[in-house]
């Protein structure tokens, strides 16, 4: 089984629409995170959080909300969808002595 | 915004030739990894240099690091056609371990 899995893979919604990806992991990591990718542009960083009770805003966090439900679950909220979040999504773990991280396979979300 | 830059964006080679990447960051580092995407997948983790080294390996991988010139490279001896991807280098941010990545270099090893 993977460590680190998202739900949905992919999804299509539409404008206004509110919607959650969720992360979920076996590694038994501290740290979560969530990042969007975009053809071009790399990797950034959305919301992140270093225990259950940390939540911290990244880069690009306008828009978005999340929830550390528990210490292996992440989620993301897209309030009210936009076109120019369509994007892949991407949840990765980290622990507090290993400074490297560890992704899920992704969520290619696209907003119509 | 960025803190790590790749270059070249895009590189192409033959089976068995090498292949480097570099990468550019502005502000003081803790450390730089290396990642590894293909098409479409999670990105994975291939390799951490701190700043206090200058030269890593890893099998088939070599970083170098010069924090006086705030650059990396990641050379990938005798490519083979899997290592085709693309390939990130991610710096530490503000937060400590939020890291902060790169644009990419996407590489394409045709046999």
């Amino acid at each position: 089984d993977a460590d680190v899995t998202q739900t949905p893979r992919n999804r299509i919604t539409k404008t206004g629409k509110r919607i959650m990806l969720e992360c979920s992991q076996t590694k038994g990591h501290d740290r979560m995170y969530w990042y969007r990718q975009d053809p071009g542009l790399g990797l950034r960083l959305i919301y992140y959080s270093f225990d259950v009770k940390d939540i911290n805003k990244g880069e690009i966090s306008d828009g978005y909300s999340v929830s550390r439900q528990a210490q292996a679950k992440f989620s993301l909220s897209l309030e009210s969808a936009i076109p120019n979040q369509t994007a892949l999504y991407f949840c990765a773990t980290g622990d507090s002595y290993d400074e490297t991280q560890y992704f899920g396979p992704g969520t290619r979300l696209l907003v119509l | 915004s960025q803190q790590g830059e790749e270059d070249p964006q895009a590189l192409s080679i033959q089976e068995g030739e090498n292949a480097t990447m570099n990468c550019s960051y502005k502000t003081s580092i803790n450390n730089l990894q290396w990642y590894r995407q293909n098409s479409g997948r999670g990105l994975v983790h291939l390799i951490l240099i701190r700043s206090n080294e200058r030269e890593k390996h890893s099998g088939r991988l070599r970083v170098t690091l010069d924090t006086s010139k705030k650059s990396s490279s990641l050379l990938i001896t005798a490519s083979r056609a899997a290592d085709t991807a693309s390939y990130f280098c991610a710096t530490d941010g503000q937060a400590g371990t939020a890291l902060i990545f790169g644009k990419g270099t996407t590489l394409s090893v045709s046999s």
